[in-house]
């Protein structure tokens, strides 16, 4: 099956730093989704990108879907203590189900 | 704003006891899915359902699970004789069902198996 490579799996940042992760995988995908996790929580969307070359943003946070349809990247700009948690990409295929593909997750830890 | 549920929040069982989890996904919603987190680990697709059939599931998904739709807002998966490696989250998720949209899941039900 896909596999979705999801880079850096931890982070520790000061408050006010900006912060990069990004995804790739060696399958082509129609869709790429960032999905933010709390402890005990189901994923809550952030941003999702349909296009190739996409840009998006939704407040400080701001993805692209790359143009070879294989990657993705997440910065946050401007981290405050509730930046924190676990951040997945996710790649959603067309023609199947749409079924999502995880990565690993980017473990988030905003420092005071 | 609508939102998916899932009930129970925790569940504890014995190994090689039958559970059914509970899910109300967005009520104009169409498509439905179950996916697995074992701790500390990446959220993984189980099964996705369509207009009152499995439409894809994973290898995980094997005969000790089921789906249904026992009416016309629930949607359950039923594990039949679980394992201890059954113990997991387990996420419900549904979509629209038009050509670009995403998937909302539910706050999940953390299963323990002892």
């Amino acid at each position: 099956g896909q596999q979705l490579n999801q880079s850096p799996q931890s982070m520790f940042i000061q408050e006010g730093e900006d912060v990069s992760m990004n995804c790739t995988s060696s399958s082509i995908f129609n869709t790429w989704l960032w999905y933010k996790q709390d402890p005990g929580e189901g994923p809550v969307l952030l941003i999702a990108l349909y296009k190739a070359g996409e840009l998006t943003s939704n407040g400080r946070l701001t993805a692209q879907f790359g143009i070879t349809r294989k990657d993705s990247f997440l910065n946050i700009s401007a981290s405050i203590p509730s930046d924190v948690g676990i951040y997945f990409c996710a790649g959603q295929l067309i023609g199947s189900a749409r079924q999502l593909t995880f990565g690993s997750g980017t473990q988030l830890t905003v420092l005071p | 704003e609508p939102e998916v549920t899932q009930t129970p929040s925790h569940q504890v069982t014995q190994m090689g006891q039958e559970v059914i989890l509970r899910c109300v996904p967005i009520s104009n919603h169409l498509y439905f899915y179950w996916y697995r987190q074992i701790l500390g680990q990446k959220v993984e697709f189980l099964v996705s359902f369509y207009n009152n059939e499995i439409s894809e599931k994973s290898e995980i998904f094997d005969d000790q699970f089921s789906v249904e739709r026992p009416d016309g807002s629930n949607f359950t998966l039923k594990i039949r004789s679980t394992k201890l490696e059954d113990s997991a989250m387990y996420f419900c998720a549904s979509r629209v069902g038009t050509s670009q949209e995403t998937q909302y899941f539910g706050p999940g039900t953390r299963l323990l198996v002892l």
